[in-house]
């Protein structure tokens, strides 16, 4: 069975920290590995990683990819308020970049 | 362009009562993934379609729950009968191609309460 584990469940932080969550997987044909962020509504996608060492970056979100030990990174630079959210990374795998299997989220809050 | 549009976005049911979910992709995708989600276990699967046909439905709890694609443009996740462990938010996501590696899109959700 596929599993995603996220770590650290909650975090808390103050405006300007940088952070970093983590993201570790066990899967079979593993296809790419995804972020979203969560506010109220519904997962809004970030990134999309297919393959290892190579960083993806948007604006001060940037995620990495380790195939071989099998864990993705995301960092968020200057935290602001409006990064409060829940940050889910999810592992395609099996015969469908769709089919999906979510960690648990990291829950992010950062006060002003 | 819309998004993915579900309804209703909030019920609230009594339990033993059907619910019917709707969904409509985004124009174009030709994939179709219903999630749900709760504070004990996350976003899982239910069930997922490619062109209109369902290809996994080992995520469907029980046999309470049907999901059907009758075109491109809709599909409903039906609960019959409902009862209060059902009670989640149920996602719809679409993608272009899901064997393709283009990523999916999810609605706004439909939040459920099953008293």
């Amino acid at each position: 069975e596929d599993k995603v584990v996220q770590s650290p469940l909650s975090l808390v932080v103050h405006e300007g920290d940088t952070v970093t969550l983590n993201c570790s997987y066990e899967v079979t044909n593993f296809r790419s590995l995804l972020w979203y962020k969560q506010e109220k509504k519904a997962p809004t996608f970030l990134f999309m990683l297919t393959s290892s060492g190579i960083e993806k970056k948007s604006g001060r979100l940037s995620s990495i990819l380790d195939k071989k030990e099998l864990f993705s990174i995301l960092n968020i630079t200057a935290t602001q308020t409006g990064d409060s959210a829940i940050y889910l990374c999810a592992v395609a795998g099996g015969t469908s970049y769709g089919k999906l299997t979510f960690g648990q989220g990291t829950i992010l809050t950062v006060h002003p | 362009d819309a998004g993915v549009i579900q309804s209703p976005r909030h019920e609230v049911t009594e339990m033993g009562q059907e619910v019917t979910l709707r969904c409509k992709p985004i124009s174009g995708h030709n994939s179709l993934f219903w999630y749900r989600q709760t504070m004990m276990r996350g976003l899982e699967l239910l069930i997922y379609f490619n062109n209109n046909v369902p290809i996994d439905d080992s995520g469907m709890p029980e046999d309470r729950f049907s999901a059907k694609m009758p075109n491109a443009s809709f599909s409903t996740l039906k609960i019959q009968p409902s009862e209060p462990r059902d009670s989640a938010v149920y996602f719809c996501a679409s993608s272009r191609d899901s064997s393709t590696g283009n990523t999916i899109y999810f609605g706004e959700g439909s939040w459920l309460t099953v008293v």
